[in-house]
């Protein structure tokens, strides 16, 4: 079965400080992978998708970059932390390209606080 | 551009009750439909989805939504509410040329005692 991992769950970060969160995923080829931000009360947005090695689209203009330089591991950063950065990360996948009715599927998050 | 709207940030129900949790999308054609759940601190679990098929569509913990497409809706219900499922709730659609899913804004469900 296919599982996410994602790490840290929490990390404390000064104001500009560089970040990376790290998701990988088990048990499945070529997955599309996503990374979101939850803000405190508020819904899902969408920072990044990923249908391939080193295909990366950005869906808003921010502080963050993605990279995936595994078939599946994804990775979240960042040169210089702001505090508008703070929240709650999640890392998702969903089956590859040919499949688009499928779900995505979520990891357990990264809670990160900038002081 | 798809949308989706969750009636009630918060819905509040007694212990036994039936939950009704709203959910409208925007596309004139039939997107695939999905709900999630998320307790506190926790990441997004599945609870059922729509692609094809029967409308009605049963999920995981006794929930099951309708698909009604001349309303343009999936509402989530579930005949009698336990504690366990107190936690947010959110719906989510898929237009059929994207991998991307569009999510509302979360409804979080409380149980009274």
């Amino acid at each position: 079965s296919q599982t996410i991992h994602q790490w840290p769950a929490t990390l404390v970060q000064p104001v500009g400080s560089p970040l990376s969160l790290e998701c990988t995923v088990e048990g499945t080829s070529n997955p599309n992978l996503y990374w979101y931000r939850q803000a405190a009360g508020r819904g899902l947005q969408l920072l990044f998708y990923s249908v391939g090695i080193g295909q990366i689209s950005s869906e808003v203009p921010q502080n963050l970059s993605a990279s995936r330089p595994q078939d599946r591991q994804f990775i979240l950063s960042s040169k210089k932390l702001l505090l508008s950065d703070s929240g709650f990360y999640l890392c998702a996948w969903s089956p590859s390209a040919a499949f688009r009715n499928q779900p995505q599927h979520f990891g357990d998050g990264t809670r990160l606080s900038i002081l | 551009a798809q949308s989706v709207t969750q009636l009630g940030s918060h819905v509040s129900v007694s212990e036994g009750a039936l939950v009704l949790l709203r959910c409208n999308y925007s596309s004139s054609v039939p997107p695939y439909l999905f709900w999630y759940v998320q307790y506190p601190n926790q990441g997004l679990q599945l609870l059922l989805k729509y692609t094809t098929g029967a409308t009605l569509v049963k999920g995981i913990n006794g929930f099951e939504a309708e698909f009604k497409k001349s309303e343009t809706s999936f509402h989530l219900t579930k005949p009698s509410a336990h504690m366990s499922d107190a936690a947010e709730y959110f719906c989510a659609v898929s237009e059929r040329s994207s991998y991307k899913l569009i999510f509302g804004s979360g409804t979080r469900l409380l149980v009274r005692p």
